[in-house]
């Protein structure tokens, strides 16, 4: 069974520029999770999707991040326009809870630098 | 403000020995706690967790202690091989909820 991918692996933009990451889940997973960690720093939480529903959207950092999720499945995560700051690695999670709670299944993350 | 802390940004091990990571946190609202273990240019990957309705889960050489009153667990490595070098994050939630993660500690087991 595939588990989490994103694409694309490393992205570099320059400031201003748009950047779309994507997130494949495990399939059958209604949770979905955007994490970032900048600096080699804490994973940083910044949204949460059951199905295609924002659950929680509270570490969205400001209104240039846009999450998505289609139909419940694959999720995009775009930044526009790109700042200096947004530099770091993009982490997706995915989880089943069906009454109890489970451990998230994570992609390799997205390097991107923003220069 | 910091839920799920780990005070030790480091920590080096010799081979063989026991490996003792430390996790705190503050949200008396979390009932479940996970370790995960991530190497340089990878995502985190799932180690061992533990509900809070339980004070001890074992893996293998992996023991995850939970003290609910002190809001303290720890991550026991025994024995500790190189290839358990990396970094550990401890993390937290509550049922819907999202993971919280601690700022992680970077185990290093000398040969």
């Amino acid at each position: 069974e595939a588990g989490v991918t994103q694409f694309p692996s490393h992205s570099v933009i320059e400031k201003g520029q748009t950047v779309t990451l994507r997130c494949d889940p495990i399939s059958g997973h209604d949770n979905l999770y955007w994490y970032r960690r900048v600096m080699g720093k804490e994973i940083k939480f910044l949204l949460h999707f059951v199905k295609e529903s924002k659950q929680d959207e509270s570490g969205m950092p400001n209104n240039r991040f846009l999450a998505e999720r289609t139909g419940g499945t694959y999720s995009t995560l775009k930044v526009q326009p790109a700042e200096l700051e947004d530099s770091g690695v993009y982490f997706c999670a995915s989880s089943q809870e069906v009454r109890v709670v489970t451990e998230a299944f994570f992609g390799q993350g997205t390097r991107l630098t923003v220069v | 403000d910091q839920q799920v802390k780990q005070n030790s940004p480091s920590l080096s091990v010799q081979e063989g020995r026991i490996s003792i990571l430390n996790c705190d946190y503050t949200n008396s609202m979390f009932d479940y706690f996970l370790w995960y273990k991530k190497y340089p240019a990878e995502g985190p990957t799932f180690l061992i967790s533990i509900s809070s309705i339980k004070d001890k889960n074992e893996d293998g050489r992996f023991t995850v202690f939970l003290n609910k009153s002190a809001k303290h667990l720890s991550l026991h490595i025994v024995p500790s091989q190189p290839g358990d070098s990396a970094v550990y994050f401890c993390a937290a939630k509550g049922y819907g909820q999202n993971f919280v993660f601690g700022p992680g500690t970077r185990l290093s087991v000398l040969p």
